[in-house]
């Protein structure tokens, strides 16, 4: 069965600092994986979805990095802002086993960036 | 990105009444399409999965004839909670995808059951 791990589980930084959260994932049969966004009482916001043969993906000033063999990706925000506070999830598409054309998602990681 | 609305965005109803939830994808056509509960400071539990014209799939522990599930074209979907109790109280969330592509996420619904 597919997990997804995500750490930390909640950062706090100040402003214009340069952050990565990690995401890790025990099942590498996926067909792609997406980092989403999530305001409070909000849905999700799609930021980054990266293939399975893809080893990266760039937006503005976030990049997501995927290494499928060790199961992991990050996402790298550059200059962080009090407005990318929220909270971060990965999701992995599953290729195979019982959750097959299934996201599998991380608890997420909550974000705030202090002024 | 590609656009699914949900309504409504929220509703207050009295136990055991029913609600019903419509998901839209609005500029495309969806091949699938999901809904998600998700209970507060938690990550999103998936209750089913429905494709246009046929029965929904449902996960393990979710109750069908609970939660009915209507996949009426391929742009919209519709999730009725029958007799709500106050446990069903929830932020309900839909999404839509084309294939194994990108998966698109609706705003979510927030119900509350008096």
């Amino acid at each position: 069965k597919q997990e997804v791990t995500q750490i930390p589980a909640a950062l706090s930084v100040p402003e214009g600092e340069n952050l990565v959260l990690n995401c890790s994932f025990t099942d590498s049969a996926i067909y792609n994986l997406q980092w989403f966004r999530q305001d409070p009482g909000k849905g999700l916001t799609s930021l980054l979805l990266i293939q399975s043969s893809q080893r990266e993906q760039t937006s503005g000033r976030l990049n997501a990095s995927l290494d499928k063999s060790s199961g992991r990706s990050t996402l790298y925000i550059a200059a962080s802002q009090p407005g990318d506070s929220a909270t971060y999830l990965c999701a992995v598409l599953n290729a195979g086993g019982t959750s097959y054309g299934k996201l599998t998602f991380g608890q997420g990681t909550i974000l705030t960036v202090h002024p | 990105g590609a656009v699914v609305s949900q309504h409504p965005s929220w509703v207050i109803c009295k136990s055991g009444t029913s609600v019903k939830i419509e998901c839209r994808s609005l500029d495309f056509q969806a091949t699938t399409m999901f809904w998600y509960r998700q209970f507060p400071k938690q990550s999103l539990m998936l209750m089913a999965t429905s494709n246009e014209g046929s029965k929904a799939t449902y996960e393990q522990g979710v109750e069908k004839d609970k939660f009915l599930i209507n996949h009426a074209s391929l742009t919209l979907s519709t999730l009725t909670v029958t007799s709500a109790h106050p446990e069903d109280s929830s932020f309900y969330i839909c999404s839509a995808r084309v294939a194994k592509a990108e998966q698109y996420f609706g705003p979510g619904t927030r119900l509350t059951v008096t």
